[in-house]
């Protein structure tokens, strides 16, 4: 079982480019979601998913855009990337609250923005 | 924002219990106590959760006051791969709420 499988796992960008993190999850969850963490911090909300086609804001949504198209995946944009963008990336999902209360997480991508 | 005090950071000796204290005084009656730790930048991972009973499980116990204000995750018998950051978490028990994480507890344990 692959669980939760982010991609790249490290990636250096230069400041004003583009590009997307992976999340796919073969548990066939319905939500997903994305958290960012800077040295020292906890992990930051930064968009979630409820269900395929449906979308919401966390608390640091800015200069990030997501979309959910298949239960599967869930990909992170950035677009137009900015050193404080320079952060760990992890992607979570889980069954709905209520259902299950466990969430997992991928392995995470560290991006470095120069 | 977070809902919940946690000590910044706390030692444990190697076989010793470890517990983890955390406050929620602003809990509301349909909010549940969750417990996630991160080891070593990796992905968290899920440990426990509770209403207002107890809980044990293969990997911890969970003691929430009768008030609800305050829990404790107790890890019975440490071992360096407990070492870890310690995130308690309240949250409703339905409806489309993410996991909001604050900064946690970090433990140490030493041989």
């Amino acid at each position: 079982n692959a669980g939760v499988t982010q991609t790249p796992k490290f990636q250096v960008l230069k400041t004003g480019q583009s590009m997307t993190l992976q999340c796919a999850q073969d548990m066939n969850h319905e939500y997903m979601s994305w958290y960012r963490q800077d040295p020292g911090m906890g992990l930051r909300l930064i968009h979630y998913s409820v269900g395929a086609g449906i979308t919401d804001q966390g608390e640091v949504p800015n200069g990030y855009n997501v979309s959910r198209s298949t239960t599967e995946d869930f990909p992170l944009r950035l677009l137009s990337a900015a050193p404080s963008q320079t952060s760990v990336y992890f992607c979570a999902s889980s069954r709905p609250v209520g259902i299950s209360t466990e969430a997992f997480f991928g392995q995470g991508t560290r991006l470095t923005v120069v | 924002d977070a809902k919940t005090t946690q000590p910044p950071s706390m030692d444990c000796a190697e076989g010793r219990a470890a517990n983890l204290p955390c406050n929620h005084s602003t809990i509301s009656g349909n909010e549940y106590v969750y417990w996630y730790r991160q080891i070593h930048s990796q992905g968290p991972q899920y440990i426990i959760h509770g209403l207002k009973n107890n809980e044990t499980n293969e990997m911890a116990s969970l003691i929430i006051t009768e008030d609800r204000k305050s829990s404790t995750l107790i890890l019975p018998h440490a071992t360096l791969r407990d070492t870890a950051v310690y995130y308690c978490i309240v949250r409703v028990f339905s409806g489309n709420t993410p996991l909001v994480f604050g900064k946690g507890t970090r433990l140490s344990v030493i041989a």
